[in-house]
Formats: structure tokens, sequence, C-alpha cells
């Protein structure tokens, strides 16, 4: 039990075009869900927090309009990276969360390039 | 502001072998919680062990176990046993109140990464 996946696993695009990744709670219905992003050797950061039916709370210096994020049912998250950038290019981990923060499960991550 | 410092970038250790993986912590909160995540190459965060603040007893999960020190504010990752699949980047966490208020959030230390040798 408690799976979470990601789609993408991983994606490439064009400098000004938008990425979106999704994720998925398979087995649980999530009440809250993390987005973080991992640059490599590094670890991960907290971009924002979604309640399902409610607004993101973004960690400062995490670009709202940039990275979009919708939790429009208590299975799926979205995360919209606009007009990407190469230095956008990084690993985006979404987790899930049944209950509370004690308890979160991640998913897979998506690995996103952008050219 | 709560904040979590892992020191050693890179560990050794012979199969077999117990390791310990230090990290310590701060927070002004009196109550928080204190996780091990393990991430392979694979890139996936996988739970290893949580340890709450009100806990009287260290945390074990088989060959986990975390040595809780309030006092010392530090929560050291022992794995007992070591085997190649352990070889990863491990990563200490903590949960609290985030500094704007009014939700929790986990903070992430720079992680260890851990090499089995056979």
């Amino acid at each position: 039990g408690a799976v979470v996946s990601q789609h993408p696993s991983w994606v490439i695009c064009k400098s000004g075009t938008s990425v979106k990744i999704e994720c998925r709670s398979l087995d649980f219905q999530a009440t809250t869900m993390f987005w973080y992003r991992q640059f490599p050797k590094q670890s991960l950061m907290l971009m924002a927090t979604s309640n399902e039916g409610s607004k993101a709370t973004y960690e400062q210096g995490v670009e709202k309009d940039k990275f979009l994020i919708n939790h429009a049912s208590l299975t799926l998250s979205t995360l919209t990276v606009t007009s990407a950038h190469p230095e956008d290019s990084s690993f985006y981990i979404c987790s899930a969360s049944p209950t509370s923060i004690y308890e979160q499960f991640f998913g897979p991550g998506t690995r996103l390039t952008v050219l | 502001a709560q904040k979590i410092t892992q020191t050693q970038p890179g560990m050794f250790v012979q199969e077999k072998e117990a390791v310990t993986l230090d990290c310590t912590y701060d927070t002004s909160d009196p109550s928080y919680g204190l996780f091990w995540y393990k991430q392979p190459s694979s890139g996936e965060m996988i739970f290893l062990i949580y340890q709450g603040s009100y806990d009287q007893q260290n945390a074990t999960e088989g060959r986990y176990s975390l040595n809780f020190q309030k006092a010392r504010k530090s929560a050291n990752l022992v794995i007992s046993a070591s085997q190649l699949g352990d070889s990863a980047m491990y990563f200490c966490a903590m949960s609290g109140v985030a500094d704007s208020g009014g939700y929790q959030k986990v903070t992430f230390g720079i992680g260890t990464k851990l090499q089995v040798i056979p």
C-alpha cells in the first residue's frame, strides 16, 4: 500500500515551453501533497505544499507564476513548469500524505531537462 | 527555524559491519519528528525510520535504529550488518512548523553517501 506515482519519469523539452508533471496517490487519499526539487548531489528542497481544493503554499524564493500547482482531487496534484529554462532542469519529486506530515510517501521523481 | 546538519559527505563500511550516520538538528518547536530516508541511484526516496520528539525509546526498524539524544539534538542512524544493497545516499529530515507559520513542513539535510565494500 501507500504507492505514489509520478508521470512522466523523465522529460526533455525546449526552452520556453511548459511542462506538466503529475503526482498520483494510487491507493490512498492524500490530504496534502508536497513538491520538492533536487539538484544533482544536493538535498531535497521543498517548493510548495498543497492541500486538496485550496491554493498551494509556496516556499520563499519559489515563483508561484512559474511553478503552477494544482491539487484538484485527493489523489492528484500537478506541477506545471511554465516557460521552462535550462536552469529549471532538475529532479522533481512529489510526496503525498494521507494524514499528517509524519507520514509522507514519495513518488519516484521526474527528471526534467530543458534544452 | 529548523535546521538539519549532516557532516559526513561520504562513508565507507565493510559488508556485514555496522555503521553510524550522523545527524544533528536545531529547532525551537517542542514537538517535531525526525526521519531517515534512503535514496538509491535510481532516485526514489525510501522511508527508513521515524522518531517523534516525545518518544521515550529509540526507534528501530529491522537493521535500522535511530540513536535519539534529545539533549544533544542528535538523531544518528545506525545500520547493522551492512549489505551491498545499502549503498546509497541517506538523508536525515525533520518535521516541524514552517517559519511562515501555520503548516508543517519537512526539512532535509544534505545527505551522506554510504558505500558498502564487499
